[in-house]
């Protein structure tokens, strides 16, 4: 299994542009969240969907965007990035059943 | 508003001593979670405490949950330089349909030869 996977690994973006941070697990775990890390702190959750087809706010919404079409994929949308959204961004799945979150590798953004 | 804090949040220690990290919060919760993540890494899961008394142990890293104080703790023994690494605690809520984790500011830890 290669896990969670995130791509891409870094990006550089300008001020009012898009982009779409992909997310993939192979565990066939229903839970996917994402979260972004500022620099010295914790995580702080984005969004998180329980199952394909369903998706729901966490603590830091605003300016984020998700869809979960399948159980394996759980894109995360950056309309019109900010210099705020400059973070590192987690991805995470769990199973059902279990209580351990497995993490991604992150995606380091940066917008100018 | 659930609020992590964890304390200290940059500790040096000499090899082969003992610390203590202290993770508080400050709404009623028995999930209790700690990771450990190494600079520009991901987070790697080290313990998951379910009940009030919980205690884990491995290796040199052993972490207990008190709920009645909101307190865990992650205990350190005879440490060494592989331990250098940020320890987060992270709380487990549920909200809407899923467990959410609300996660301390870490405890950057260094662990001097």
């Amino acid at each position: 299994n290669a896990g969670v996977t995130q791509t891409p690994k870094f990006r550089i973006l300008k001020i009012g542009q898009s982009m779409t941070l992909q997310c993939t697990q192979d565990m066939n775990h229903n839970y996917m969240y994402w979260y972004r890390q500022d620099p010295g702190m914790g995580l702080k959750l984005i969004y998180y969907s329980v199952g394909a087809g369903i998706t729901d706010k966490g603590e830091v919404p605003n300016g984020y965007n998700v869809s979960r079409s399948t159980t394996e994929d759980f894109p995360l949308r950056l309309e019109l990035a900010a210099p705020s959204q400059t973070s590192v961004y987690f991805c995470a799945s769990r199973r059902t059943t279990q209580e351990t979150q497995y993490f991604g590798p992150g995606t380091r953004l940066l917008v100018l | 508003e659930l609020k992590v804090e964890q304390n200290p949040l940059f500790l040096s220690m000499q090899e082969g001593k003992n610390y203590t990290i202290y993770c508080n919060y400050s709404t009623t919760s028995d999930r209790l979670y700690w990771y450990r993540q190494d600079p520009g890494k991901s987070l790697e899961s080290l313990f998951v405490l379910l009940s009030n008394g919980a205690v884990k142990q491995e290796g040199r890293l052993m972490a207990s949950l008190d709920t009645k104080a909101r307190l865990s703790t992650l205990h350190i023994t005879a440490a060494v330089h592989d331990l250098s690494a940020t320890y987060f605690c992270a709380v487990g809520t549920s909200t809407g349909s899923a467990r959410q984790l609300t996660f301390g500011s870490g405890t950057q830890l260094t662990v001097l030869p």
